[in-house]
């Protein structure tokens, strides 16, 4: 059966400190690795990775994504408040349309 | 770009009564459209993959003649959640397939929250 696990369930942070997420997967026909965040709404893109080694970046936050082990880790640096939220990491597997599987989510609290 | 809407953003309604759901694209066409349904605490599930033009295909576990699916147009689809029951209230959030570059990425909707009473 295809899963996503994140670790760890949940997370508290303060102000300033490094926290990584991480991501294991076990899909069949694997296309993508997407990350996502999620506040109060629907989840807004953060990255995609589709091969191994190639760190992506976004301001604070980077993601890379081993495919021999099957895992990827999201990093955020020097974290703010508003950072607090739900990251949930997605697997497209399937055809070109990816169909996507989620993890269960890391949630974040960054504490000032 | 690459904006998908949906409406409403919150409903109530009765037991026994049916619920219609919309999730447009705004910006683009969308061939394909996925509907998801999250429950509190728990991750989003995927419900069912809408084609424009074609069935609906829904994941296992998931009643067809109970989430009515129609892929209208390519930027419009719709779920109606008929003869809902108070186990169906949770967060639906659909997502649009944005076709510009491949892999081809979707694009989620704000989510709608329907509690049934």
């Amino acid at each position: 059966e295809d899963k996503v696990v994140q670790s760890p369930l949940s997370l508290v942070v303060h102000e300033g400190d490094t926290v990584t997420l991480n991501c294991s997967y076990e899909v069949t026909n694997f296309r993508s690795l997407l990350w996502y965040k999620q506040e109060k709404k629907a989840p807004t893109f953060l990255f995609m990775l589709t091969s191994s080694g190639i760190e992506k970046k976004s301001g604070r936050l980077s993601s890379i994504l081993d495919k021999k082990e099957l895992f990827s880790i999201l990093n955020i640096t020097a974290t703010q408040t508003g950072d607090s939220a739900i990251y949930l990491c997605a697997v497209g597997y399937g055809g070109a349309t990816n169909k996507l599987i989620f993890g269960t989510g890391t949630l974040l609290a960054v504490q000032p | 770009g690459a904006v998908v809407s949906q409406h409403p953003s919150w409903v109530i309604c009765k037991s026994g009564t049916s619920v219609k759901i919309e999730c447009r694209s705004l910006d683009f066409q969308a061939t394909t459209m996925f509907w998801y349904r999250q429950f509190p605490k728990q991750s989003l599930m995927l419900m069912a993959t809408s084609n424009e033009g074609s069935k609906a295909t829904y994941e296992q576990g998931v009643e067809k003649d109970k989430f009515l699916i129609n892929h209208a147009s390519l930027t419009l689809s719709t779920l109606t959640v008929t003869s809902a029951h108070p186990e169906d209230s949770s967060f639906y959030i659909c997502s649009a397939v944005y076709r510009g570059r491949f892999p081809y990425e979707q694009y989620f909707g704000p989510g709608t929250r329907l509690t049934v009473t």
